[in-house]
């Protein structure tokens, strides 16, 4: 079984400052791994994924991510907070071939982030 | 143009009573999917469709009924709604296999049953 954990479920940061959102994961074989943002009444979005190679990813609007096999994490960090990343971020773990749990999205219970000017 | 859209937005409704979600996505995805987020923000899946096939079939009450009558559409009705059915129901969908598998979602339907 695969599972999720973000750590803090509200983060508050300043304009201009950094942005680090804490996730880990666990899965019984390596799973691909993924940013969602949710912006108020809106879908989730995606940010960024990780699959295979390189361990940090970069996504969209700045933010980027890197895969820790020996710490079983995925942390999203941006170097410098602007008030349009307020928002609700989800971190989500999903099996590929080979494992019990393909093809299916297992999600954090999401982070609000709050920037303040 | 919405590219997974999901109606209604807002749902209030009494116990006991039967209600639906409809979902329709424009971007000829093969895949559509149902997932629940419940008052701890927790997103769940529920249930997946593939070219109108049921393929994924969590633990969800047999009260929860998917209908895929064509693979842009899937739809969620819901028999003798309940308290605890009160949540976001998000609508998705996702084309390709694997690595390349991305999956886009409606804006949720949030449903309060009183």
């Amino acid at each position: 079984a695969q599972s999720v954990t973000q750590l803090g479920s509200h983060v508050s940061v300043s304009e201009g400052a950094l942005v680090l959102l804490r996730c880990n994961y666990s899965s019984s074989v390596p799973p691909y791994l993924f940013w969602y943002v949710q912006y108020p009444n809106q879908g989730l979005q995606l940010l960024l994924k990780y699959t295979t190679g390189a361990t940090l990813v970069k996504g969209i609007n700045g933010f980027e991510a890197e895969f820790k096999k020996s710490e079983t994490s995925f942390h999203l960090t941006k170097p410098s907070a602007h008030m349009s990343d307020a928002a609700e971020y989800f971190c989500a773990v999903r099996g590929h071939a080979g494992g019990t749990s393909y093809g299916k999205l297992t999600f954090g219970q999401g982070t609000i982030l709050t920037v303040h000017p | 143009d919405t590219a997974v859209s999901q109606t209604p937005k807002y749902l209030v409704t009494q116990m006991g009573n039967d209600k639906s979600i409809k979902c329709e996505q424009n971007l000829g995805h093969d895949t559509m999917y149902w997932y629940k987020q419940d008052s701890k923000k927790f997103l769940k899946i529920m249930f997946s469709y593939n070219n109108k096939e049921l393929i994924i079939n969590e633990t969800v009450p047999n009260r929860f009924s998917p209908k895929s009558p064509d693979k842009a559409h899937l739809n969620l009705h819901i028999n003798s709604l309940e308290l605890g059915d009160s949540a976001v129901y998000f609508c998705a969908s996702s084309q390709g296999q694997g690595p390349n598998e991305k999956l886009f979602f409606g804006s949720g339907t949030q449903l309060s049953v009183l």
